[in-house]
């Protein structure tokens, strides 16, 4: 199956730094979401991109479908952005994550 | 709109006990899955139902079943637990199993003692 690497595994910011995620897979993809797993475990949905680039607010993320890599980037980070950010990629048929990078932002 | 709904949120069981995790989708989506999250595993995939009526194992299915019970519906069956169970489970939709966006539920931490 599709396997999936992020970089890094741990990052510590202090707020109101950037900071660049990234996500490596290893075959074509169909489809590629970003997700935050916030401090009470839930998982939020941040970007559905599998090719190019979008933005929200402080968040943009691009892929590079034929690479096989995607970006996340967070501007001027909040204490809030803590917790775990996952990649996820669809290749045949299902959905496989990577181990996520845990962010920790301090005030 | 609920999104993905699922019951309990949390649970303990003895070993051999067994239980069914629900979930519910209000989305009119096709393709439903179970997922669990050990820590430092990520998310790995249980069983999945790409559209109702039918069900496929995923990356980790030992030890459980699961019954697509209609277009909404999607359970998750521990016939008889163990202590490896002890995880987090989530369960998703999509609107098909092929290049759409899945939504996740909030997720049932289950303790087996």
């Amino acid at each position: 199956g599709i396997q999936v690497e992020q970089s890094p595994p741990d990052l510590i910011l202090q707020e109101g730094a950037n900071s660049t995620l990234r996500c490596n897979f290893s075959d074509s993809v169909n489809n590629l979401q970003w997700f935050h797993q916030n401090p009470w475990g839930q998982l939020i949905n941040l970007f559905y991109i599998p090719s190019g680039t979008k933005q929200n607010g402080r968040l943009s993320a691009t892929t590079v479908a034929t690479e096989r890599y995607s970006l996340l980037y967070i501007s001027s980070s909040q204490t809030t952005d803590s917790g775990v950010y996952f990649c996820a990629v669809l290749g045949y048929s299902t959905l496989t994550f990577g181990k996520g990078t845990m962010l920790l932002v301090s005030p | 709109n609920a999104g993905v709904t699922q019951t309990p949120k949390f649970q303990v069981l003895k070993t051999g006990q067994s239980m069914t995790l629900q979930c519910a989708q209000d989305m009119n989506h096709n393709s439903m899955y179970w997922y669990r999250q050990d820590p430092g595993m990520g998310l790995r995939l249980i069983y999945y139902s790409a559209s109702e009526g039918t069900t496929d194992k995923g990356e980790v299915p030992n030890g459980y079943n699961v019954s697509r019970l209609n277009k909404r519906e999607f359970s998750l069956r521990l016939e008889s637990a163990a202590p490896s169970q002890t995880s987090v489970y989530f369960c998703a939709s999509s609107e098909s199993w092929t290049a759409t966006e899945a939504f996740f539920g909030q997720g049932t931490r289950l303790t087996v003692v």
